[in-house]
């Protein structure tokens, strides 16, 4: 595996479920960041974690919980989502800006999720 | 609060074109500018990245430009093929910031 991906594709749920979407990067960055992009509006930072600790929470609902075991991996736990919280989540990662020069983002290919 | 706005929202173009593509952004304290391609349904793949000292970057038909004092960017496209055809999305990372703030992209069609 190769760059950075993200499992499942696509994820169906109902409002009282818990579910969780699961990130993995092979290219040895320290940073790494999930992103909401619904239709019509601009892709959103949700949160940043560097060298596994979270730096910044941009004002995301509690029913959000982002989770970063070590600097490979990163997951988004869901639970009593909204209808409105479909959406598709990208993972992605880089070299810690506060660390390197270059700070290139490179993207998953995202969870579908839709919330019934 | 930086805004980050692209236009056009949409464009459409013949195969062979060399087209144009701007970007603009309401904060000229920026770290860098990143260019970036969705294709529909998918993730986003990298295009060029430019920092705050450059003026430009090439990557083989693409070539960014930025000039931080005016906040904008441009990304031009020669000899434009159907693949080409995706959402482009630029995006600035502020200084001392971590996050990037995207635009809503430019949606090219390149017809055949």
């Amino acid at each position: 595996e190769t760059g950075v991906t993200q499992t499942p594709r696509h994820l169906v749920m109902g409002m009282t479920n818990k579910k969780s979407l699961k990130c993995e990067q092979h290219l040895g960055h320290n940073a790494m960041y999930w992103y909401k992009q619904s239709a019509k509006k601009p892709l959103e930072l949700m949160f940043v974690y560097s060298l596994e600790e979270r730096v910044e929470n941009n004002s995301v609902p509690s029913r959000f919980s982002p989770e970063c075991p070590n600097s490979s991996h990163l997951f988004l736990h869901l639970h009593t989502l909204q209808p409105e919280d479909s959406a598709l989540y990208l993972c992605a990662s880089s070299q810690d800006p506060e660390l390197a020069l270059w700070d290139e983002q490179f993207f998953g290919p995202g969870t579908r999720l839709t919330v019934l | 609060k930086q805004e980050v706005t692209q236009i056009p929202a949409a464009l459409s173009v013949p195969e062979g074109e060399n087209l144009v593509l701007n970007c603009s952004f309401t904060d000229s304290a920026i770290y860098n500018l990143q260019w970036f391609r969705q294709d529909p349904g998918k993730g986003l793949t990298s295009l060029l990245l430019i920092q705050s000292s450059q003026r430009e970057q090439t990557s083989g038909r693409l070539n960014a430009s930025l000039d931080k004092s005016s906040g904008r960017s441009t990304l031009y496209i020669a000899a434009s093929q159907p693949g080409d055809s995706a959402t482009y999305l630029c995006a600035v990372r502020l200084q001392g910031a971590q996050k990037l703030v995207f635009g809503q992209g430019t949606r090219l069609t390149i017809n055949p």
